[in-house]
């Protein structure tokens, strides 16, 4: 079962601008993660905020984490062709597994 | 490259044949778990494992699907009788557990 949904499930920008995704999740959780996923392939971690944290920066990406809310967003600013892939959330729990959601596909034009 | 390695990349099978694919995580890793995605999903958890116990297993689809980890490094998930239904990537990952995971670049499984 999936327990994180993104919003939206595709989406489509020119290079420069910044792409926001949001998710929600349904339990408690020890910290939510997002990954970033190139077609066909392995997923590459992103960036991990604590469920005692509301906001993460790494380089281009910066995290939010509502936990009143149960939902999470993730921005990637001045966004690049190389950006292009799909982008998950996981929820942790216990730290025994991660719950991912259904994704959204992110597609940059140059 | 995350580090984690998994082998084949690719295989082909019929209908009913056995299949057993194979990860190597990074060796410092206590964790190490293994996926499963199908097409336009998120990876679906099937189980893992802390050292060499297996600790959650519930996960595992059905009873013809089965892993091992015999001296906490490597790890092994074999497929009996494979179904047309079971035509997906394996993603494995390894980690310390409450951190992130670093996934391999999993193996596609096809049944004819």
């Amino acid at each position: 079962s999936q327990q994180g949904e993104e919003d939206p499930q595709a989406l489509s920008i020119q290079e420069g601008e910044n792409a926001t995704m949001n998710c929600s999740y349904k339990t408690s959780i020890n910290n939510l993660q997002w990954y970033r996923q190139n077609s066909g392939r392995g997923l590459v971690h992103l960036i991990l905020i604590r469920s005692n944290e509301r906001e993460k920066h790494s380089g281009r990406l910066r995290v939010t984490l509502d936990t009143s809310k149960k939902s999470s967003s993730l921005l990637i600013t001045a966004s690049r062709a190389a950006d292009t892939a799909s982008y998950f959330c996981a929820t942790d729990n216990a730290g025994n597994m991660l719950t991912f959601g259904g994704g959204t596909r992110l597609m940059v034009k140059p | 490259d995350t580090g984690v390695s998994q082998n084949p990349r690719h295989k082909i099978t019929k209908r009913g044949q056995n299949v057993t694919f194979r990860c190597d995580p990074i060796s410092e890793h206590n964790r190490l778990y293994w996926y499963r995605q199908t097409l336009g999903q998120g990876p679906e958890f099937l189980t893992y494992f802390q050292n060499e116990a297996q600790l959650e297993k519930s996960r595992l689809l059905s009873d013809r699907f089965s892993a091992e980890r015999p001296k906490g490094s490597f790890s092994t998930l074999e497929i009996q009788r494979t179904e047309q239904g079971d035509s997906a990537m394996y993603l494995c990952a390894s980690g310390l557990g409450g951190n992130e995971q670093f996934f391999g670049p999993g193996t596609r499984l096809t049944v004819l």
